[in-house]
């Protein structure tokens, strides 16, 4: 299958920081990525769909202006947590998925988020 | 809204027995079906995909798809202690977006 690759695995920031996760297709071009997140003990939130080239289309309740997902290129998104907070620590997933109906979805290895 | 259900657990299957998950969706039109696996603080990896009504076997794992009761679901045979995890299942929708259950934990005990 396809290689995603997520970078950092974890990170520790101080509130009121920013921190950039990248996430990258290795072995294909991806030219739409998801962002998700997950609480612990809940199932994966579709935070975002990375659109390359173009603004990134965020599900309803996600603040645009503190998670800002650039797609560059066909093998790099990234999304930046801006003025981080506790309550935004959490395990940050992104993924490729493939074309067509029989599309499934590669993910990378996630982030985990803590803000103190 | 479309919706993926699946009961959240735990399920706990001796090991050697079958453990079987089970998924439903709402949106009629969905052509593909996933089965993930996700082990704690790590992303899940797909297990399964069928697209088809009827039984997908690979190795221990078996899917069965049900278009008309709108059901799928995950056979485990032989259940192994690495086999405790938990199993979501991801529906494609006919917007070509994987809508996603909240997952099944899975606990099989030695």
């Amino acid at each position: 299958g396809a290689v995603v690759s997520q970078h950092p695995s974890r990170v520790i920031c101080k509130s009121g920081t920013s921190v950039k996760i990248e996430c990258r297709s290795l072995d294909f071009q991806a030219t739409t990525m998801f962002w998700y997140r997950q609480f612990p003990k809940q199932s994966l939130m579709l935070m975002a769909t990375s659109n390359e080239g173009s603004k990134a289309t965020y599900e309803q309740g996600v603040e645009k202006d503190k998670f800002l997902i650039n797609h560059a290129s066909l093998t790099l998104s990234t999304l930046t947590v801006t003025s981080a907070h506790p309550e935004d620590s959490s395990f940050y997933i992104c993924s490729a998925e493939g074309t067509g109906t029989r599309a499934e979805a590669f993910f990378g290895q996630g982030t985990r988020l803590t803000v103190v | 809204q479309k919706e993926v259900e699946q009961n959240s657990g735990p399920l706990s299957v001796p090991e050697g027995a079958i453990a079987s998950l089970n998924c439903t969706y709402s949106d009629r039109v969905s052509q593909s079906f996933f089965w993930y696996r996700q082990y704690s603080g790590k992303s899940p990896e797909l297990i399964m995909s069928i697209y088809s009504n009827g039984d997908k076997e690979d190795g221990r794992f078996t899917a069965q798809l049900n278009k008309a009761s709108q059901y799928v679901s995950l056979l485990i045979r032989d259940s192994q202690p690495s086999d405790s995890a938990t199993y979501l299942c991801a529906v494609m929708d006919s917007n070509y977006q994987l809508i996603w259950g909240a997952g099944t934990k899975l606990i099989i005990k030695p």
